[in-house]
């Protein structure tokens, strides 16, 4: 089974700022990796996602995350935020056979103040 | 494309009350699922297919049930609604190794 940790539940940051967001993962088998985006009543939308090839994902509106096998990480970095980067952000982790499903961290919340 | 459809976006229910979630793509996906999403829980996975006339259950299946006749719908049925139910419900869909696309969600309410 798969699980994903994310310690931090919510991160506040002053504007233009450098952020990181954590997540761990545990699995016996290999996995894909993401990161979601929930802004205030909305679905979830994808940032960014790493299948394979470089560890160094770069995704939408400026964020990036770096798959760390060896410490089984998947952290999301920003190196400057702006108050529309407010949000929930989900980890997650898919296996690579079967039905995939997803596998959720507990969210953390980015909260940017001017 | 408007990529996967939930309906409705807020649902207030008696006890003991049923209905149906709906959820709908356009995307020819294979997979479809229902998760639900409660605070400090992040998403749960409730049901899932991978094709159509195909089921199965997830995290945490009681109280719900599924079917899936066509690969376009998969609507998520409470059978006798529960207070434990009241959370917000998102319907995805993914095909092969790709990403998954999740619908607006449904936010319900059972009093």
């Amino acid at each position: 089974a798969q699980s994903v940790t994310q310690l931090d539940s919510q991160v506040p940051v002053f504007e233009e700022a450098p952020v990181e967001l954590r997540c761990n993962y545990s699995s016996s088998v290999s996995v894909y990796l993401f990161w979601y985006v929930q802004y205030p009543n909305q679905g979830l939308q994808l940032l960014l996602k790493y299948l394979s090839g470089s560890t160094l994902v770069k995704g939408i509106n400026g964020f990036e995350a770096e798959f760390n096998k060896s410490q089984t990480s998947f952290h999301l970095r920003k190196p400057s935020v702006h108050i529309s980067d407010t949000a929930e952000y989900f980890c997650a982790v898919r296996t690579h056979t079967g039905f995939q499903k997803l596998v959720f961290g507990t969210g953390t919340r980015l909260l940017v103040s001017p | 494309n408007a990529g996967v459809t939930q309906t409705p976006k807020f649902q207030v229910l008696k006890t003991g009350q049923s209905m149906t979630l709906q959820c709908a793509q356009d995307m020819n996906h294979e997979y479809m699922s229902w998760y639900r999403q409660d605070p400090g829980m992040g998403l749960r996975l409730i049901h899932y297919s991978v094709g159509a006339g195909i089921t199965d259950q997830g995290e945490v299946p009681n109280g719900y049930n599924v079917s899936r006749s066509t690969t376009e719908d998969f609507p998520l049925r409470l059978l006798s609604a529960a207070p434990s139910q009241t959370s917000v419900y998102f319907c995805a869909s993914s095909k092969g190794s790709g990403e998954a696309f999740f619908g607006q969600g449904t936010r319900l309410t059972v009093v």
